[in-house]
């Protein structure tokens, strides 16, 4: 199965901060994506990817940047943090493939105060 | 938009039990349809696809697809302490990317 980690797992900000969450995948997929979850909301697609060098804005990419440096890596940038972001994010990985399946990380606990 | 609901938010079935979870959509020119299951604490994990009309059956786990009345569920039975989790309906949308818009979630506890 698709091995994708998260780091941190929890990080406290403060409002006006910088924030980079990290993701890594191992398992060569082409697309990658950013998610937000939140109670009554379930998961929001905020950025995502088709490969290194590329990044797309998903359904909620307001406050939000990413960046795909390469094919395993993707990371989650908040340039000014602010307590509407404080969730828990979560990446995944996946093929191309229009049946393939999406494999997720274990998440990160933001907490901005 | 693509639109995706799910009911009950929230459901109990004792251990043994049968547990359905409903999903309906609103673009009837979806045609993958995925289940996922996040346990507390954990990120969420492909349960179950079905991409055809009709019923797909893994283990105690059924799934069973209806595009013409947008309509998607998931029963299990035989259910146990080990099932309780969020369960999520997914869709995917939009002509590239493999984006998948999720519902809210139903939040399944069984009990012993």
């Amino acid at each position: 199965e698709a091995a994708v980690t998260q780091s941190p797992r929890n990080k406290v900000a403060v409002t006006g901060g910088k924030v980079t969450l990290s993701c890594n995948q191992t398992n060569n997929h082409n697309n990658m994506y950013w998610y937000r979850q939140d109670t009554g909301h379930g998961l929001r697609l905020i950025h995502y990817s088709y490969g290194a060098g590329s990044t797309e804005k998903g359904d909620i990419p307001d406050g939000y940047k990413a960046s795909r440096p390469s094919q395993e890596n993707f990371s989650l940038i908040l340039e000014l943090a602010t307590p509407s972001q404080t969730s828990v994010y979560f990446c995944a990985s996946g093929g191309t493939g229009g049946a393939d399946t999406q494999y997720f990380g274990p998440g990160t606990r933001l907490l901005v105060l | 938009q693509q639109k995706v609901q799910q009911s009950p938010e929230s459901l109990i079935v004792p251990e043994g039990g049968m547990a359905s979870l409903n999903c309906t959509f609103s673009d009837r020119n979806s045609q993958y349809f995925w289940w996922y299951r996040q346990h507390s604490g954990e990120g969420p994990k492909a349960l179950m696809s079905i991409f055809s009309n009709g019923d797909k059956k893994e283990g105690r786990f059924t799934a069973h697809l209806n595009k013409a009345s947008l309509y998607v569920s998931l029963h299990i039975k035989d259910s146990q302490p080990s099932d309780s989790a969020l369960y999520f309906c997914a869709v995917m949308y939009g002509g590239s990317g493999n984006k998948l818009i999720f519902g809210t979630g139903t939040l399944l506890s069984v009990k012993p």
